[in-house]
């Protein structure tokens, strides 16, 4: 497809059950991002790859989020144990240079619900 | 410390008014705002961006305004259209490059 792809669209874990968000982002686009939008908020910052490289995870809330883009192209989020605090939407979010503002495109989400 | 707020959850707006949603942020460092439009299970769709070496950028119906020394930016919808019901996010960036800090968005809804 043309846009930021991300699965799955809907995700129901339980509690302690470890979780793996996928990212495609648009053919091309060197930047990717990863934000968490509680409901009611806007979307917060997660993490920032350039290519494969992660150069920004200040966002990550706890040592059980990770997120990795091993070849510069698709990503994964990925959180351990989940815990009810962790329900969300993860928007994902690339763009082709380093994260020009005007061309930040972001997929529809992965909604989480831990229960 | 929200650095980015939007203080109104929520306007109504009758069809062919002006629609006014306003921004304020506290980080003198931003320097670049967006406004981003979203619609119920879909991701934010950019709208329009403003650098902190203007006051104004239009583009059609959509202008946004910069007020540096209050720290306060609006998005201007004229005239408002049903299809503008969706919420809306203010966003900024410390460069164009870096991370966006999003404001907790207002939600518009344009009455025909």
């Amino acid at each position: 497809g043309a846009g930021v792809s991300q699965s799955p669209r809907y995700k129901v874990a339980k509690r302690g059950q470890d979780v793996a968000l996928r990212c495609d982002p648009i053919s091309g686009h060197v930047s990717l991002f990863w934000y968490q939008q509680a409901l009611g908020q806007g979307p917060e910052f997660l993490t920032y790859f350039q290519n494969e490289a992660q150069l920004d995870k200040s966002g990550l809330p706890s040592d059980r989020f990770f997120a990795e883009r091993p070849e510069g192209s698709v990503s994964t989020l990925k959180i351990q144990r989940t815990q009810q605090e962790d329900s969300a939407v993860y928007l994902c979010a690339s763009s082709l240079v380093s994260g020009d503002g005007n061309t930040i495109y972001f997929g529809e989400g992965s909604w989480l619900t831990v229960v | 410390d929200q650095q980015v707020k939007q203080n109104s959850p929520s306007l109504s707006v009758q069809e062919g008014r002006i629609s006014i949603l306003n921004c304020d942020y506290t980080n003198s460092m931003f320097d670049y705002f967006l406004w981003y439009k979203k619609y119920p299970a879909e991701g934010p769709t950019f709208l329009i961006s403003i650098s902190s070496i203007k006051d104004k950028n239009e583009d059609g119906r959509f202008t946004v305004f910069l007020n540096k020394s209050a720290k306060h930016l609006s998005l201007h919808i004229v005239p408002s259209q049903p299809g503008d019901s969706a919420v809306y996010f203010c966003a900024a960036s410390v460069s164009q490059g870096g991370k966006l800090i999003f404001g907790q968005g207002t939600e518009l809804s344009v009455k025909p």
